[in-house]
């Protein structure tokens, strides 16, 4: 399983694009990227996976550079509602979730 | 469909007790993972079950944890003999295959008096 290295935390304001970057140098060729977002008191909630290049959805868009060492998760105009840990995640489609610890993101009014 | 159903939500034991967390599955899912979680701390791994079968327990303490998914019924993680060190949240998770979108239950907190 591939180690994955991420900020601590980071802050932002409303309105502002955020990017968070997560780091897995020894990342397998067959490794997925996959970013959860957990609240206080609940449990994750799947954003976003993919594989190489960019992947975007409703929510959220993941860039992933040519030699997936490592990836960005974009959030467009973040809200207050957006204040929560966010967690990358690297494995392959046998392998079990393994969470670290995440980046606590902040947003001011 | 209704959501990965975890319960009690809150659970309080005294010491030595056992705890039981139940876990109910997004029907079609046989895929379930358990993990624990402790205040400002990330979730840690604690086992990965396959219908009827365990895969991965690499996570759960080799005493007092214990962790099942029958054929029929919900996951049930049981901790015999409760110290207040198992004071924590315990999620479950459910994913058709492995390492697709897992949906997470609400948790269940157990507090260890």
């Amino acid at each position: 399983l591939a180690k994955t290295t991420q900020p601590i935390s980071m802050d932002s304001y409303e309105g502002q694009e955020v990017n968070i970057t997560c780091s897995h140098n020894n990342i397998a060729t067959n490794d997925y990227i996959t970013w959860y977002q957990q609240f206080p008191s609940q449990g994750p909630r799947f954003i976003i996976q993919g594989y190489k290049t960019k992947v975007t959805n409703e929510v959220a868009s993941l860039f992933i550079p040519a030699d997936r060492k490592s990836s960005t998760l974009s959030l467009p105009r973040v809200s207050l509602s957006d204040t929560a840990v966010y967690y990358c995640l690297v494995g392959d489609n046998t392998d079990k979730l393994i969470f670290g610890t995440g980046t606590r993101l902040q947003v001011f009014p | 469909n209704a959501g990965v159903m975890q319960n009690p939500r809150h659970l309080v034991r005294r010491r030595g007790q056992e705890a039981r967390l139940r876990c109910s599955p997004m029907k079609g899912h046989s895929h379930v993972y358990w993990y624990r979680q402790l205040p400002e701390e990330g979730l840690k791994f604690m086992v990965y079950l396959q219908k009827e079968n365990i895969i991965d327990e690499s996570g759960m303490p080799k005493e007092r944890f214990s962790a099942e998914f029958p054929k029929e019924g919900p996951s049930i993680l049981r901790i015999q003999q409760v110290v207040r060190g198992d004071s924590a949240a315990y999620f479950c998770a459910s994913s058709p295959t492995p390492n697709t979108e897992a949906f997470f239950g609400q948790g269940t907190r157990l507090t260890v008096v």
